[in-house]
């Protein structure tokens, strides 16, 4: 079985701080791709971040950055210089060939 | 220019209707995806297309019919709707199986 976890049902961050969001994931395959996802009120869903993981080095967008351990099975989100507009569910998602698994999300508050 | 786009983006309806949710992309994308986010944010997925041809089917009440028409279009029929069914649907696709997946706005469906 496939499964994400997210640990952190809600996380706080004042504005203009760092904030990392957890994510750890179980798969038996060998080849497969690791993504945040960002779900604001509007419900849209905006692609964050994305992982392959036969790339050792990690991945970067911005101020968005993530820590990818292949052997832990860990892929944490880090937002730096957190913005108002960052405030939203994050959702990890894991493919291996075709469906995405989800976690659960993170709700994100972002505090002036 | 909208990538993905699903109509309706609100769906009212009784207990016992039928309706269909339609999804079209332009991305030039193989592959679509019906996913269902549930009350608590959880989602999940449904179905998905490779070029018109179904090759995931999750355990989904056989009142559900995924249509593929075209590789451009993946539509969503619900027969005979229940309380349970109320969700947001998302469509989604991807280049091919793996690849970064891209969503629709979601389709909010409320079954009185």
């Amino acid at each position: 079985a496939q499964t994400v976890t997210q640990s952190q049902p809600e996380m706080s961050v004042q504005e203009a701080e760092t904030v990392t969001l957890s994510c750890t994931y179980d798969t038996s395959e060998s080849d497969y791709y690791l993504f945040w996802y960002k779900q604001p009120p509007s419900r849209q869903m905006i692609l964050v971040i994305r992982q392959e993981a036969y790339k050792q080095q990690n991945a970067t967008e911005n101020r968005f950055s993530v820590n990818f351990q292949k052997a832990a099975k860990s892929f944490s989100l880090k937002i730096s210089d957190s913005q108002l507009g960052d405030a939203a569910m994050y959702f990890c998602a894991f493919v291996a060939k075709y469906a995405l698994n989800f976690g659960k999300g993170t709700s994100l508050l972002v505090t002036p | 220019d909208t990538a993905v786009s699903q109509t309706p983006k609100y769906l009212v309806t009784q207990m016992g209707n039928d309706k269909s949710i339609k999804c079209e992309q332009n991305l030039g994308h193989d592959t679509m995806y019906w996913y269902k986010q549930d009350s608590k944010k959880f989602l999940k997925i449904m179905f998905s297309y490779n070029n018109k041809e179904l090759i995931i089917n999750e355990t989904v009440p056989n009142r559900f019919s995924p249509k593929s028409p075209d590789k451009a279009h993946l539509n969503l029929h619900i027969n005979s709707l229940e309380l349970g069914d109320s969700a947001v649907y998302f469509c989604a696709s991807s280049l091919s199986g793996g690849e970064t997946q891209y969503f629709g706005p979601g389709t909010r469906l409320l079954v009185l």
